[in-house]
């Protein structure tokens, strides 16, 4: 089982460029989630899917889409980077959307844009 | 107002010793849940250990307890013999529904950062 993961680890963007960070689960999950975590700031929530064929906006959503292709994967799109963008991006998964279930994430993908 | 407060930025713990990492949080849902997950300086978040707001026993894993009081509404966590590999950032976390209904959405305190010490 590879758990959670996400592609690229590393990517370094110019100011307006596009592009699609990539993730996915093998554990079977229904929900999946996107954050950023910023130097003192914890994580926050981007979009997340609570199951196949829904998403959702969490707290910060500006400036990002996310599709989620199919049970397994969920990909978080920037149309057009900015500065503020910059970050370490998280995604994670969880059996279920209740209360008791605990997040698995991925190793993170870190962000610069210049 | 912060839903998930953890009010030391950072803790400095001997080797062997015993540690507490703060947490409180907000909800008037009676049902929630609340987690602690470690990062490494490698980045990486591990799942530490869960309470439900309905358990009545305080959740422990191995060297890792959570001292649930829920009528002030904190969720502290304790390690108990620090080990130098314990060194990380600690974040709480609690999921509770969404004023919508519908999901329990996570919520992450902006984390401890904790030293241990040989």
């Amino acid at each position: 089982n590879a758990g959670v993961t996400q592609t690229p680890k590393f990517q370094v963007l110019k100011t307006g460029q596009s592009m699609t960070l990539q993730c996915a689960q093998d554990m079977n999950h229904n929900s999946m989630y996107w954050y950023r975590q910023d130097p003192g700031m914890g994580l926050r929530l981007i979009y997340y899917s609570a199951s196949e064929g829904t998403t959702d906006k969490g707290e910060v959503p500006n400036g990002y889409n996310v599709s989620r292709l199919n049970k397994r994967e969920f990909s978080l799109r920037l149309e057009s980077a900015a500065p503020s963008q910059t970050s370490v991006y998280f995604c994670a998964s969880s059996e279920g959307g209740t209360w008791s279930y605990e997040q698995y994430f991925g190793p993170g993908t870190r962000l610069t844009v210049t | 107002a912060q839903k998930i407060t953890q009010t030391q930025p950072g803790m400095f713990v001997q080797e062997k010793e015993a540690v507490t990492l703060d947490c409180t949080y907000d909800t008037s849902d009676p049902s929630y849940g609340l987690f602690w997950y470690k990062q490494p300086s490698s980045g990486e978040m591990i799942f530490l250990i869960y309470q439900g707001s309905y358990d009545q026993q305080n959740a422990t894993e191995g060297r890792y307890s959570l001292n649930f009081q829920k009528a002030r509404k904190s969720a502290n966590l304790v390690i108990s013999a620090s080990q130098l590999g314990d060194s990380a950032m600690y974040f709480c976390a609690m999921r509770e529904p969404l004023a919508s209904g519908g999901s329990y959405i996570p919520t992450f305190g902006r984390g401890t950062s904790l030293i241990v010490h040989p």
